[in-house]
């Protein structure tokens, strides 16, 4: 089945910068790659996906990349802001059925 | 219009006791997942469901079962309850389109087994 891995597992940056984190992913069958976003106390929220389709996909201050060839992808968010502090999770799944959640990236913002 | 509710939000079991997390949606999602968080860690999937009357094991489906009866309703059982089951459990559901698939997550149901 299915194995996602996430890294790094806590990152702390200055407000304003850049922050990027990377999963990779285990089935090349694989299609379907979302990003959740769960602050603290709260119910994780998407934030942004990509489909197997398309390299790159932005939202604002939010992109990921898609690197199908190394069964890996990235989400980047620049110009941190305090409110950004939270724990994120990647995913992936075949035809979107059965998402497999990545380990979690807890993202803290300095101002 | 409500979401994913789920029930109990605490609940402290002895080891050995069973219990039911209720889970309802009203959004008329055909999709319905069961996850479970440990401290400090990802979201694991226990059982999900496709569609009423059908369901398909996740990566950690011992000690657990569910049922789809009904579109809305996706309760989760635990038998024989284990420490190793103190967890926090999420029930979400979603609409599948072409191409993605949207989760929308309860509140959570904090379990402790003792």
């Amino acid at each position: 089945g299915e194995n996602v891995e996430q890294h790094p597992s806590t990152l702390s940056v200055q407000e304003g910068d850049s922050a990027v984190i990377k999963c990779t992913y285990s089935d090349s069958a694989s299609n379907y790659f979302p990003w959740y976003k769960q602050e603290l106390g709260k119910r994780p929220q998407l934030i942004i996906d990509i489909r197997s389709n398309v390299g790159e996909k932005k939202d604002q201050r939010i992109a990921v990349t898609l690197n199908k060839t190394a069964k890996h992808f990235s989400l980047h968010i620049t110009e941190t802001q305090p409110e950004d502090s939270a724990v994120y999770f990647c995913a992936a799944s075949y035809n979107t059925d059965k998402l497999i959640f990545g380990t979690g990236t807890r993202l803290q913002v300095f101002p | 219009n409500a979401g994913v509710t789920q029930t109990p939000k605490f609940r402290i079991l002895k080891i050995g006791q069973s219990m039911t997390l209720q889970c309802t949606q009203d959004m008329n999602h055909n999709y319905m997942y069961w996850y479970r968080q440990d401290p400090g860690m990802g979201l694991k999937l226990i059982y999900y469901s496709v569609g009423a009357g059908i369901t398909d094991k996740g990566e950690v489906p011992n000690g657990y079962n569910v049922s789809r009866s009904t579109t809305e309703d996706f309760p989760l059982r635990l038998e024989l309850a284990a420490p190793s089951q103190t967890s926090v459990y999420f029930c979400a559901s979603s609409r599948r389109v072409p191409g993605a698939n949207v989760l929308t997550f309860g509140a959570g149901s904090r379990l402790t087994v003792l």
